[in-house]
């Protein structure tokens, strides 16, 4: 079983459309959760962070951690063709060497 | 954030040969790593490049297949050493400004292997 585990898709939704992606891991000491968004041809670009459990929102994305179902999301609203790309999760633990972690990503396409 | 370029983009090789990638960042950074990224996979830390002294590598990595080194705070070169087309792959230079929390990724070198 791997630590971290996230349908790779692909997901295809209208333009407007509410997006949940979502990861499960099965590591419980995993304290720091990131999201990551890769265009096609391009390097993975850091979206949004979130520390232990709750929510934290900017702009149209929202990050959700539960911790105690083991579990993150990350939900766009009013979603954009120009969010068409693949979305990545990364955890890591709060002390050592805190490597990232990394889900198998989800690729996204959001049709006009 | 941090601008991380990475030189070369893309390459065609050889099996057998051996190709340097460069990874240059705009500002001093605590820690540098190398990335690899196999078509429809996720990515996979090949090794932490520590500057000054040896790299640290992952369980199914080994220095002389991919030698790395960090001369500075703001380089890194990653070797890929006698290819196969096993090693065909995106290989990405990250960087971290402070926490886990702020780690970059350069946008990649693409490498084929003939």
């Amino acid at each position: 079983q791997k630590e971290v585990e996230q349908d790779p898709g692909p997901l295809s939704v209208p333009e407007g459309a509410i997006v949940s992606l979502n990861c499960t891991y099965s590591n419980s000491a995993f304290q720091y959760f990131m999201w990551y968004r890769q265009y096609s041809r391009k390097g993975p670009e850091l979206l949004m962070y979130t520390y232990s459990s709750g929510n934290k929102e900017d702009g149209r994305f929202t990050a959700q951690v539960d911790k105690s179902s083991k579990y993150i999301s990350l939900f766009i609203r009013d979603s954009q063709p120009s969010d068409s790309a693949t979305y990545l999760c990364a955890m890591t633990l709060i002390q050592g060497a805190q490597k990232l972690v990394f889900g198998q990503g989800t690729r996204l396409t959001i049709n006009p | 954030s941090a601008v991380i370029s990475q030189k070369p983009s893309r390459d065609i090789c050889q099996r057998g040969t051996s190709l340097t990638i460069q990874c240059q960042v705009d500002s001093q950074v605590t820690m540098m790593f190398w990335y690899r990224q196999q078509p429809g996979q996720s990515l996979t830390l090949i090794a932490t490049a520590n500057q000054g002294s040896e790299a640290t590598y992952e369980s199914g990595f080994v220095i002389d297949k991919f030698p790395i080194s960090r001369p500075n705070l703001t380089f890194s070169t990653l070797t890929v050493s006698n290819m196969s087309p096993e090693d065909s792959s995106i290989y990405l230079c990250s960087v971290r400004m402070a926490g886990p929390e702020t780690q970059y990724f350069g946008p990649g070198t693409r490498l084929l292997v003939l």
